[in-house]
C-alpha cells in the first residue's frame, strides 16, 4: 500500500493567516492527490483533485501543488469557517489510501 | 443535485455481519464508482471499497475476505457488507461517489454509526 504521511498534524493559527501542510506518499503517484476538509460530525468535503484543480464552489483561497511524492494545500488567508481537519487521500494506486489528517485549530 | 442516502443497522455483537445500503438520487449512477469510507471514533479515514454499475469491484486487501460491496442499478443503490466484525469494526460509515479518472470522492452520504459491543 501507498503510504501518506501530513505534516504537521496540528497547527494553530489566526484568522488571516497564511497555512501550509504538506503530504508526503511512500512512492510516486504523479498527480493522483485530493484533498479533504472535515468539520467534527460531517462528513469530509472534497477540497481540491489531481493535486491542484479546485473543487466546484470551493474558495480561491485554497491552493493545492505538487506532484510525484511531495504535496502541499495551502490557505492564503484563513477564515473562521476553515478551522477543521484536512486530509490527504492517493488515488493512484488500490487502496486509495488517506493520509493522517491536520488540524487547524484557532490560535 | 445529487444525494446519497444510506441506512442500515448501527449496533451489532461481535461475529455479527454489518449490513448498510446507500441510495442515489438524482444525476448519472452509471459514470461513477460508488464507495465505502470509514472513520473510527476520533480516528483518521479509511476507504473500504467501490463498485461500479457493472458490479466491478475494488477491495481493500486489509478488509478483503470479509468484505462484499454488491449494487442493484434497478434502485440506483449499492451495499455493503462486512463479516465477523470486532469492536474495530467500530466507526461511522459512508458511502459516496467517486469520480473518473479517480478524482476523489465528491458527494458523501451523512454517514451511519457503527458500533459492536457484547
Amino acid at each position: 500500500d501507498i503510504q501518506l504521511t501530513q505534516s504537521p498534524s496540528f497547527l494553530s493559527a489566526s484568522v488571516g493567516d497564511r497555512v501550509t501542510i504538506t503530504c508526503r506518499a511512500s512512492q510516486g503517484i504523479s498527480s493522483y492527490l485530493a484533498w479533504y476538509q472535515q468539520k467534527p460530525g460531517k462528513a469530509p468535503k472534497l477540497m481540491i483533485y489531481s493535486a491542484s484543480t479546485l473543487q466546484s464552489g470551493v474558495p480561491l483561497r485554497f491552493r493545492g501543488s505538487g506532484s510525484g511524492t511531495e504535496f502541499t494545500l495551502t490557505i492564503s488567508s484563513l477564515q473562521p469557517e476553515d478551522f477543521a481537519t484536512y486530509y490527504c487521500q492517493q488515488l493512484k494506486s488500490y487502496p486509495f489510501t488517506f493520509g493522517p489528517g491536520t488540524k487547524v485549530d484557532i490560535k | 443535485q445529487v444525494q446519497v442516502k444510506q441506512w442500515g443497522a448501527g449496533l451489532l455483537k461481535p461475529s455479527e455481519t454489518l449490513s448498510l445500503t446507500c441510495a442515489v438520487y438524482g444525476g448519472s449512477f452509471s459514470a461513477y464508482y460508488w464507495s465505502w469510507i470509514r472513520q473510527p471514533p476520533g480516528k483518521g479515514l479509511e476507504w473500504i471499497g467501490e463498485i461500479n454499475h457493472s458490479g466491478s469491484t475494488n477491495y481493500n486487501p486489509s478488509l478483503k475476505s470479509r468484505l462484499t460491496i454488491s449494487v442493484d442499478t434497478s434502485k440506483n443503490q449499492f451495499s455493503l457488507k462486512l463479516s465477523s466484525v470486532t469492536a474495530a469494526d467500530t466507526a461511522v460509515y459512508y458511502c459516496a461517489r467517486g469520480l473518473r479518472p479517480p478524482d476523489g470522492v465528491d458527494v458523501w452520504g451523512q454517514g451511519t454509526t457503527v458500533t459492536v459491543s457484547s
